[in-house]
């Protein structure tokens, strides 16, 4: 079955930079690759999601970069806020026929005021 | 979207016990599915509700200690059965919506979560 890695676990950014958190999936059938963001005692909230015909996707200022070869996807938060921390977790899941996820392990993400 | 409410939102039980929880949808899903998410850890699949047949389970779980239901496309229960301390969990529902023909499924919703401590 799918393996979904997930680095770094914990990440501390000054407030105004940016904050990189990288996945690797291991099944190459897996085609669908939602982020979540939960917030302390709340439900995980879709953030931004990847489809493997595409490369990039940006959302203000949130952004999701695939590379299939190398079957790793990052997200990207630029220009951080302190709303912003949270666990972010990274999923795959092979669409069009078996959508259940496969999460990564979650990354802490810290903004430091 | 989906509006996904789920009860009880927490409970405490004594081992040995049994506890159900429900999952309802405002309207009509494709796909369920139970999750669990221990102490400070990820989100771990525990099977697909299928309506009118049975689960599809996971690796590692089992129809006798996580019976399923999904009597129609709106709801579902998942009960944790003869529980132990180690079952001390939050228990989620999610729920992917109907998309078009020929188009991939999009978003998952999540319930609010059922925090269960057993003790």
């Amino acid at each position: 079955g799918e393996n979904v890695e997930q680095h770094p676990s914990t990440l501390s950014v000054q407030e105004g930079d940016s904050a990189v958190i990288k996945c690797t999936y291991s099944d190459s059938a897996s085609n669908y690759f939602p982020w979540y963001k939960q917030e302390l005692g709340k439900r995980p909230q879709l953030i931004i999601d990847i489809r493997s015909n595409v490369g990039e996707k940006k959302d203000q200022r949130i952004a999701v970069t695939l590379n299939k070869t190398a079957k790793h996807f990052s997200l990207h938060i630029t220009e951080t806020q302190p709303e912003d921390s949270a666990v972010y977790f990274c999923a795959a899941s092979y669409n069009f026929g078996n959508e259940k996820l496969t999460f990564g392990t979650g990354t802490r993400l810290t903004i430091i005021p | 979207s989906a509006v996904i409410s789920q009860k009880p939102s927490r409970d405490i039980c004594q081992r040995g016990t049994s506890l159900t929880i429900q999952c309802q949808v405002d309207s009509q899903v494709t796909m369920m599915f139970w999750y669990r998410q221990q102490p400070g850890q990820s989100l771990t699949l525990i099977a697909t509700a299928n309506q009118g047949s049975e689960a599809t389970y996971e690796s590692g779980f089992v129809i006798d200690k996580f019976p399923i239901s999904r009597p129609n496309l709106t709801f579902s229960t998942l009960t944790v059965s003869n529980m132990s301390p180690e079952d001390s969990s939050i228990y989620l529902c999610s729920v992917l919506p109907y998309s078009a023909p020929g188009q991939g499924a999009d978003e998952q919703f999540f319930g609010p979560g059922t925090r269960l401590t057993v003790l």
